[in-house]
């Protein structure tokens, strides 16, 4: 089993849509959880951080993390064409001295 | 714009080659990470340094190698370089020794051809 398991889509939906993506986990150590977005021939862009549990609101951008269910997700309202990427979840464990996990991306379109 | 910027863009070279990526972080930040995209492995952390020093190692193989200088630029030297050694090479940089909000470059991409 990956360390981290993120569907990989596509997913498409319409301008306008609220956008729900998810990660899974398995190493109860992680503390930290990311989610970057990354543009096609591009680096990753950090979106939102969120240290051990709780929610994380950012704009049209929430980001909520479940410990108990080593669980992740990204949600987006009000989704734009400018949001079509790939969404990447990341997490790394107190002490893990940069060694960050990614997930291995999920690639979204939003139609306008 | 991230602040980090890595050179050369692309690169292409033979198998067996030598080649060296560099990383300049953004001002301020002391650590330096490494990592290697490619498609059927995603994201790939190599190596981090923090202040020229070398505080973690992941996925690197021994024909890689890095260090990070005394003005903070980073280069990552790959070698013997073989076909499955094209991908992705990302930098990226953040204050401290925590990579909780490392900013990445816009990467060099290698093909080995």
């Amino acid at each position: 089993q990956k360390e981290v398991e993120q569907d990989p889509g596509p997913l498409s939906v319409p301008e306008g849509a609220i956008v729900s993506l998810n990660c899974t986990y398995s190493n109860s150590a992680f503390q930290y959880f990311m989610w970057y977005r990354q543009y096609s021939r591009k680096g990753p862009e950090l979106l939102m951080y969120t240290y051990s549990s709780g929610n994380k609101e950012d704009g049209r951008f929430t980001a909520q993390v479940d410990k108990s269910s080593k669980y992740i997700s990204l949600f987006i309202r009000d989704s734009q064409p400018s949001d079509s990427a790939t969404y990447l979840c990341a997490m790394s464990a107190i002490g893990s001295q940069g060694n960050l996990i990614f997930g291995k991306g999920t690639k979204l379109s939003v139609k306008p | 714009d991230s602040g980090v910027t890595q050179t050369p863009k692309h690169l292409i070279t033979a198998t067996g080659q030598r080649v060296t990526l560099r990383c300049s972080p953004r001002s301020g930040d002391l650590s330096v990470y490494w990592y290697q995209q490619s498609l059927d492995q995603g994201l790939q952390f190599l190596i981090h340094y923090y202040n020229g020093e070398e505080r973690a190692k992941g996925n690197i193989l021994e024909r890689f190698s890095a260090q990070q200088f005394p003005d903070l630029h980073s280069e990552l030297n790959l070698s013997s370089l073989e076909l499955g050694d094209s991908a992705l090479y990302f930098c990226a940089s953040s204050v401290m020794t925590a990579n909780t909000e490392a900013f990445f470059g816009q990467g060099t991409r290698l093909t080995v051809v």
